[in-house]
């Protein structure tokens, strides 16, 4: 079955620890999105990419990196940079710019 | 003001009457508008893309009102699963140009 798998979907860190979330997909998509989500606000963009080796800043890029090295895959590294890094996070994918998104089960971080 | 405003409930409504609720959004270049489905502590879900002349799906509607600037979603003979939160969607453009809203919480109950 075709989908977005992202891991781990718990994650514990100290503060000042970098951590990096994983994001795969098989579903042959061009884009790739990290979304983050907190409790009572809309989901707000951190990063996507419309291509291989090639990814823009979203609304709230500060304190997180991506990579695109593959078709399948966008990890996202929350830094020690990233001040409120406790959230759920989002990866999604759409065949093109303006497809629908389809999203992995998301990965809740915890930061204490 | 927010570009994209729900009212985030929580909606008590029985199992099976109708519920609807709306949208609002303040940019009028908005091209295209989507509603979203998310259970609790999961990721969204496609429901319904919501075009000029309106679109049902079901015991779905969805409607655009340009003049006033809102969506709205209406759902009839409700379900117990269709307890959720539905999150509206405005793209001004390309995927990287979504707004989403905070999402109206609804709970249908027996």
């Amino acid at each position: 079955d075709g989908g977005i798998t992202q891991s781990p979907k718990y994650l514990f860190r100290k503060e000042g620890q970098n951590v990096t979330l994983s994001c795969e997909q098989n579903l042959n998509h061009d884009a790739m999105y990290w979304y983050r989500q907190d409790p009572g606000q809309g989901l707000r963009l951190i990063y996507y990419s419309q291509i291989v080796n090639d990814f823009q800043k979203g609304d709230i890029a500060e304190g997180y990196s991506v990579s695109r090295e593959k078709k399948e895959s966008f990890p996202l590294t929350v830094t020690s940079a990233q001040k409120n890094p406790t959230a759920f996070y989002l990866c999604a994918s759409s065949m093109q710019a303006n497809s629908p998104l389809h999203f992995g089960n998301g990965t809740r971080l915890t930061v204490t | 003001r927010k570009e994209v405003e729900q009212d985030p409930g929580p909606f008590n409504v029985p199992e099976g009457a109708t519920v609807a609720f709306n949208c609002t959004y303040s940019n009028s270049a908005s091209q295209s508008f989507f509603w979203y489905r998310q259970d609790c502590r999961k990721e969204p879900k496609l429901l319904m893309s919501v075009y000029s002349s309106g679109n049902e799906d079901g015991r779905f509607t969805a409607q655009l009102n340009r003049a006033s600037q809102y969506i709205s979603l209406l759902i009839r003979d409700s379900k117990l699963s269709d307890s959720a939160t539905y999150l509206c969607v405005v793209n001004k453009g390309s995927n990287y140009q979504l707004i989403w809203g905070a999402g109206t919480k609804l709970i249908i109950k027996p």
